[in-house]
């Protein structure tokens, strides 16, 4: 069945440390996004990719990195996690070409810094 | 700047009475409006969306929501809740502007009494 996959569902970790979130798809898109999301608050853009070696950054200001080097995997790096960085992430895909086309998420992935 | 207002965080209604949740944008261009809907423990997924044609839109589970070009508006609505709906509402808007990329309001968080 076609879905979107992140891992891990939750990470508590110290500061200082290198993470990586995984974000998985296989639905076919092109394109996919990394949003933030705390209660409340809107979701905010933070990475998206048109396809395959193709990165570019969002609206909010992050201090993570992203990479595509396959279709179906976008994960999202953070080199030296800090408690500013405790949130939602969510990760999204949609077919490329139209801004209608609506957007397929993920579980999301409640990190925790300490 | 692209926005999008949703007028309440948090509505309260027992079973059977009707919503009607608020939603404005702001976004230059030709607009496409969504609509989702994140139940507890599930995904984000699509409620409903408009783009083109007739700006009445019907979704899934009951739902419509209603274009309104000159009130920048896009409410959702519901003429009767079940207990099931109990859920986190988000408005969202896309366009060709702003290089494709969909701007989300900050949610609404929707409790139905049994």
């Amino acid at each position: 069945e076609a879905d979107i996959y992140q891992t891990p569902r939750y990470l508590v970790i110290g500061t200082g440390k290198k993470i990586t979130l995984e974000c998985s798809q296989t639905m076919g898109h092109d394109k996919m996004y990394w949003y933030q999301q705390d209660p409340g608050m809107e979701l905010h853009l933070i990475h998206y990719s048109y396809g395959v070696n193709s990165t570019e950054k969002g609206d909010l200001s992050s201090e993570s990195t992203v990479s595509r080097i396959r279709t179906e995997h976008f994960p999202l790096t953070l080199e030296s996690a800090r408690p500013s960085h405790t949130s939602q992430y969510l990760c999204a895909s949609s077919e490329f070409g139209y801004s209608y086309n609506e957007q397929f998420f993920g579980p999301g992935t409640r990190l925790t810094v300490l | 700047a692209q926005s999008v207002s949703q007028h309440n965080h948090h509505v309260i209604l027992s079973e059977a009475a009707s919503l009607e949740l608020g939603c404005n944008y702001s976004y230059g261009g030709t607009v496409n409006l969504f609509w989702y809907v994140q139940y507890p423990g599930q995904h984000l997924q699509l409620l409903l969306k408009y783009f083109s044609g007739d700006p009445l839109v019907k979704g899934i589970k009951g739902f419509e929501a209603e274009f309104i070009k000159s009130k920048f508006s896009f409410n959702l609505r519901k003429p009767s809740v079940q207990w099931s709906d109990t859920a986190e509402y988000f408005c969202a808007a896309s366009g060709n502007t702003g290089g494709f990329k969909t701007i989300f309001g900050a949610g609404t968080r929707l409790f139905v009494k049994a």
